[in-house]
């Protein structure tokens, strides 16, 4: 299995434009997590789905950021318009049910100059 | 609220044995996971405890207490390559049990000498 994929693995951009941030999980996996790693904040959930349906979004930061699965092999998290704060390491993590093992792709290293 | 304390900073030596301990705070609890990641990379899946005690893997070993609400991980024979942040992290509950919701710590840099 190639893993989780994520691209793009890198992304700058400048203040205000818009960023989506795509993943596909692991084949038969059904959950599927968006963290986000700052040095300052650490390494902080953001949104997960069970089932291509969001579950627990407590995390996102304000209305800027939204994320999608329309499906079982793909998701996306945008966010618009992007700010300097938002720079960090984006990754998206999935796993099966009943399991306790996440499993992380590489990331994207997100910069909003 | 829901919180896991970690030691920032940990420095040993090769072929040493360090513990890098966990306490956690959190409105549900189903198990205790740990996280290895080298820099610039992925967290990485070492352990997880979901009852009381001792789980070994290799070199690491990883251990809970539910009632402490208190977790460490131990690493022995240290190698070079072991020099990584590593991170808890707990399991959520809720009404219907286990969730797949993981609580990450703040990281704890460990620091291998020759």
């Amino acid at each position: 299995d190639a893993g989780v994929i994520q691209s793009p693995r890198h992304e700058v951009t400048e203040m205000g434009q818009e960023v989506t941030l795509r993943c596909k999980p692991i084949s038969g996996h059904n959950s599927l997590f968006w963290y986000r790693q700052t040095m300052m904040r650490g390494l902080e959930l953001l949104i997960y789905f069970n089932n291509n349906v969001p579950i627990d979004d407590s995390g996102m930061p304000e209305d800027r950021f939204s994320a999608k699965m329309p499906n079982a092999s793909f998701s996306t998290l945008k966010i618009q318009p992007s700010e300097p704060r938002d720079s960090a390491v984006y990754f998206c993590a999935s796993t099966g049910t009943a399991d306790f093992e996440q499993y992380f792709g590489p990331g994207t290293r997100l910069t909003v100059t | 609220g829901q919180s896991l304390e970690q030691p920032s900073e940990v420095t040993a030596v090769e072929g040493a044995i360090v513990q890098i301990n966990c306490t956690y705070q959190t409105s549900g609890f189903y198990g205790l996971s740990w996280y290895q990641q080298h820099d610039g990379g992925a967290p990485t899946f070492l352990s997880y405890n979901g009852l009381d005690g001792l789980e070994e893997t290799g070199r690491f070993s990883s251990f809970l207490s539910r009632s402490d609400s208190y977790g460490y991980l131990l690493l022995q024979e240290l190698q070079m390559k072991d020099s990584a942040s590593y991170f808890c992290a707990v399991r959520g509950a809720d009404y219907g049990g286990a969730t797949n919701k993981l609580i990450f710590g703040t990281g704890t840099l460990l620091a291998v000498q020759p």
